[in-house]
């Protein structure tokens, strides 16, 4: 089965920073990849998928790259709002497997 | 409105069963491919399985730390998802959610697109 790893596993940064957060497959996936965001006590939320296409009503501050093996989710100006765990999805195939998850809180 | 609601979570020996309900509103339940993940208390997501639609022969599949023990099934006539969980065993304490594989239309064809709706999550416990 194909893993995946994100890093880091946590992560403080200052409001207005940019923030990056990596995932990385052991296997190529194309482009299939999810980001999802899970603030503290509440369902996760799906951002991204398809490696880049910001789902609707995401703010645009967000964004990802990445295909094959390596990917890249950035928030370009941290707001006090995007504290959450981040995880990552690759969803080629069963068993679509999550990344451990990036906890981002603020500095 | 498009709604997942989940229900029929509880307590449970280890060993016993439970089956879990995911009903599905505001959306063609009967055309989508619908998920089942789980998230113990202060950890990850755990992807736990996934039926296809009709058109897919209801196709199954789960993983590893599930299968064997646990059958995923749906009714399109009552645009619901079941999650049944046999020998269960402590570590399958947490909180399960429904969600459903999203598919999007670009260059010609549809593609899925991750997970966009998600249910309120059930909890169910295993403990003696």
């Amino acid at each position: 089965d194909i893993q995946m790893t994100q890093s880091p596993s946590s992560l403080s940064a200052s409001v207005g920073d940019r923030v990056t957060i990596t995932c990385r497959a052991s296997q190529g996936i194309s482009n299939y990849l999810a980001w999802y965001q899970q603030k503290p006590g509440k369902v996760p939320k799906l951002l991204i998928y398809a490696a880049s296409t910001l789902q609707s009503g995401v703010p645009s501050r967000f964004s990802g790259s990445g295909s094959g093996t390596d990917f890249t989710l950035t928030i370009s100006s941290l707001q006090p709002e995007d504290v959450a765990t981040y995880y990552c999805q690759k969803y080629n195939s069963a068993p679509l497997t999550f990344g451990q998850g990036t906890k981002l809180e603020i500095k | 409105e498009v709604q997942l609601v989940e229900s029929g979570g509880g307590l449970v020996q280890p060993g016993g069963s439970l089956k879990l309900s995911c009903a599905a509103s505001g959306f063609t339940f009967s055309g989508s491919a619908m998920h089942w993940v789980r998230q113990a208390s202060g950890k990850g997501l755990e992807w736990v399985g996934r039926i296809r639609s009709k058109a897919n022969s209801y196709a199954t599949a789960y993983a590893a730390s599930v299968k064997g023990r646990f059958t995923i099934s749906r009714d399109d006539s009552k645009n619901t998802a079941y999650l049944q969980m046999n020998s269960l065993k402590t570590e399958d304490t947490a909180v399960y959610y429904c969600t459903r594989l999203a598919y999007y239309y670009g260059s010609g064809s549809y593609s899925p697109g991750g997970m966009d709706v998600w249910g309120q999550g059930t909890t169910v416990t295993v403990s003696s």
